[in-house]
Order: C-alpha cells, then sequence, then structure tokens
C-alpha cells in the first residue's frame, strides 16, 4: 500500500532557528512530491519536486528531493512566528493522484 | 484567498443523517477534488470531477458521491452519517490534472454527533 510519512509530527522553535522536516514515501509509480503548507484550514502550494538532487528554493524556504533514498526535506532558515503552521508533504501517482502524509505541526516561538 | 469559496463553514449533524458540502472553483478552473482530513491526519482523496465527469476516487464508500456542474462548482453528498464521517471536508479546484497549481478553499468542518 501507498504511504507518504513525515517526521517530526511536532516541532517547537524558537525564532530565528533553522528547521529541517522530513518526509519519506513508498509509492509505486512516483510522479512528483509536493510540499503544502496549511496555517488555518485552505492548504497552501510551496514547491513541487520531480528530479533528484536539484534544490528549490523560495525566500527562507527550500526543499529537496532524493528519488533513490524515498525522501525529501523541507528547510527554513532565521524562522519567524509567521512559519507557525502545518507543513505537508504529498506524493503524485501516476494517476494524478495525491497521498498525503500526516503533517509536522511547527510552532515558532517568539 | 485562492477564490475558492467552501459552504457551510461548520455543520453538525447526528448519525444516520445525510448532508450535502458546496463547492465554487476558482474561475477558469474545470477540475475539482474533494478531501477528508480527520484531526491530526493528511487529506485523505475522495474523488475528482472533471468537465462534470467523474475522473479518479479514493477508497470511499458508494454513500459518499458527487456532482459537478456546468459552471464547474461542485457537490459531496454523503448518506447515512457516521460518527467516523467528522472532519474537515476540503475542496480543490485546478486546470486539468496539475496538482502544482491545486487551489484549496478553507473547508467545511463537518461533526457527526
Amino acid at each position: 500500500e501507498d504511504k507518504v510519512v513525515q517526521s517530526p509530527l511536532s516541532l517547537v522553535v524558537h525564532e530565528g532557528d533553522t528547521v529541517t522536516l522530513n518526509c519519506s514515501y513508498e509509492v509505486t509509480n512516483f510522479r512528483s512530491l509536493l510540499w503544502y503548507k496549511q496555517e488555518k484550514k485552505a492548504p497552501t502550494f510551496l514547491f513541487m519536486l520531480t528530479s533528484s538532487g536539484i534544490e528549490k528554493k523560495s525566500g527562507r524556504l527550500s526543499s529537496i528531493l532524493d528519488k533513490k533514498e524515498l525522501f525529501s526535506i523541507l528547510n527554513i532558515t532565521a524562522t519567524q512566528t509567521g512559519d507557525s503552521a502545518i507543513y505537508l508533504c504529498a506524493v503524485e501517482d501516476s494517476n494524478y493522484q495525491l497521498i498525503w502524509g500526516a503533517g509536522t505541526k511547527l510552532i515558532i516561538k517568539p | 484567498e485562492t477564490g475558492v469559496t467552501q459552504s457551510p463553514t461548520h455543520l453538525i449533524k447526528t448519525r444516520g443523517q445525510q448532508v450535502t458540502l458546496r463547492c465554487s472553483s476558482q474561475s477558469g478552473h474545470n477540475t475539482v477534488s474533494w478531501y477528508q482530513q480527520a484531526l491530526g491526519q493528511g487529506p485523505q482523496f475522495i474523488f475528482q470531477y472533471y468537465r462534470e465527469e467523474e475522473n479518479g476516487r479514493g477508497n470511499f464508500p458508494p454513500r459518499f458521491s458527487g456532482l459537478q456542474f456546468p459552471n464547474y462548482s461542485s457537490e459531496l453528498n454523503v448518506n447515512a452519517l457516521e460518527l467516523d464521517d467528522s472532519a474537515l471536508y476540503l475542496c480543490a479546484s485546478s486546470l486539468s490534472d496539475t496538482n502544482e497549481k491545486l487551489f484549496f478553499g478553507s473547508g467545511t468542518q463537518l461533526s457527526v454527533l
């Protein structure tokens, strides 16, 4: 059965710290891996990764995919209180359907 | 704001009842997907509609059904509600099957008592 596992489930850090969120997967017919941020209710898109070893970057956020070891990481540097959210990882299969992890709840303390 | 609107925002029902949730997709988007997100879990794919036809279904029983209308808005219907149906129901719209451009609504929080 296809599955996506995120770790840690929750994380509390102080403003200014750097965090690394992990996502591992076992999905037949992998097409891409996506990261979303869920602050209140609606998840918002962060990154889509399809190729190994190519870092995607947006401001203080970056992400990379390892298709050999079947995982991805999401890094956030110089964290701010506005980064507090649930970060969701999803893997897209060849039918364009998304298999989601349970998320990492990130809390940034001032 | 994504332009995807869902109604109602909250709903309380009792076991055995039926419920209809509604979603208006972002302008120009012809594909709508529905997800169920239980507390502390990631979203689970229910089904997707493309141009008024069901275009993929997750592991949900037939009492979960849907519709897409000519203006691409959509409904999710759940019959014979069970306690475990309590969850946040998210609607997402996109152009075709592009998950990179998936825009989510703020969801309907359903509580089944």
